[in-house]
């Protein structure tokens, strides 16, 4: 079975502060992985995914993720962060669209 | 339409009572999926239908959740005897071809509140 792990409940960070939120899997076979966004009172959206190919995956509104193969984790950053990044965070695995707990971002001025 | 439509947005139904949502998916979408989202927290996936496959139910809480999708577009997802802890947001995704691992759309969802 694939699953994801976000050990996180909760990610703070000061505006143009860097910002990692951080997901883990488990899977059998090759990981295929995405990162989704759900802003208050709108619904999930796709930021980007990894199949193959380059460790680093940049994705919508700036954000990038990094495949890390040996720590089995693909964690989600963003160099500099936004007030209106503040939002709720999901990794998903596979074709069948598992998804972890999500992690709540708020992002203070 | 251009995106995933659910319909009703909000339902409100009694204790008992058997309640049906709908999921209308992007044009051509194969996979589609449904999920349940309660105040806020993470989402529990319930079921995936890929095609004319037989669709991955291992998410379904219990025997009185059903799904079908007819015509590998629209599909229902049917709650009977409803309880209060059936209370949630129900969002429904589809893409292109969750084999190919392709990105998925979601629907804004329907609240489902059991009194």
């Amino acid at each position: 079975a694939q699953s994801v792990a976000q050990p996180e409940d909760q990610v703070n960070v000061a505006e143009g502060n860097p910002l990692t939120v951080k997901c883990t899997y488990s899977v059998s076979g090759n990981p295929y992985l995405f990162w989704y966004v759900q802003y208050p009172n709108r619904g999930l959206q796709f930021l980007l995914k990894y199949i193959t190919g380059d460790n680093l995956v940049k994705g919508s509104y700036g954000f990038e993720a990094e495949f890390n193969k040996s720590q089995t984790s693909f964690h989600l950053k963003k160099p500099s962060a936004l007030v209106s990044d503040s939002a709720l965070y999901f990794c998903a695995v596979g074709n069948d669209m598992r998804f972890g707990a999500g992690t709540r971002l708020t992002v203070k001025p | 339409g251009a995106g995933v439509s659910q319909s009703p947005s909000n339902k409100v139904t009694e204790k008992g009572k058997d309640v049906e949502l709908r999921c209308d998916p992007i044009s051509g979408h194969t996979a589609l999926y449904w999920y349940r989202q309660s105040l806020g927290q993470g989402l529990e996936f319930l079921i995936y239908f890929q095609g004319n496959s037989a669709p991955d139910k291992s998410g379904l809480p219990s025997d009185r959740f059903s799904a079908e999708r007819t015509g590998g577009s629209v599909s229902t997802l049917t709650i009977q005897r409803t309880q209060q802890e059936d209370s949630a947001v129900y969002l429904c995704a589809s893409s292109l071809d969750g084999r190919q691992n392709t990105e998925a759309f979601f629907g804004q969802g329907t609240r489902l509140t059991v009194v």
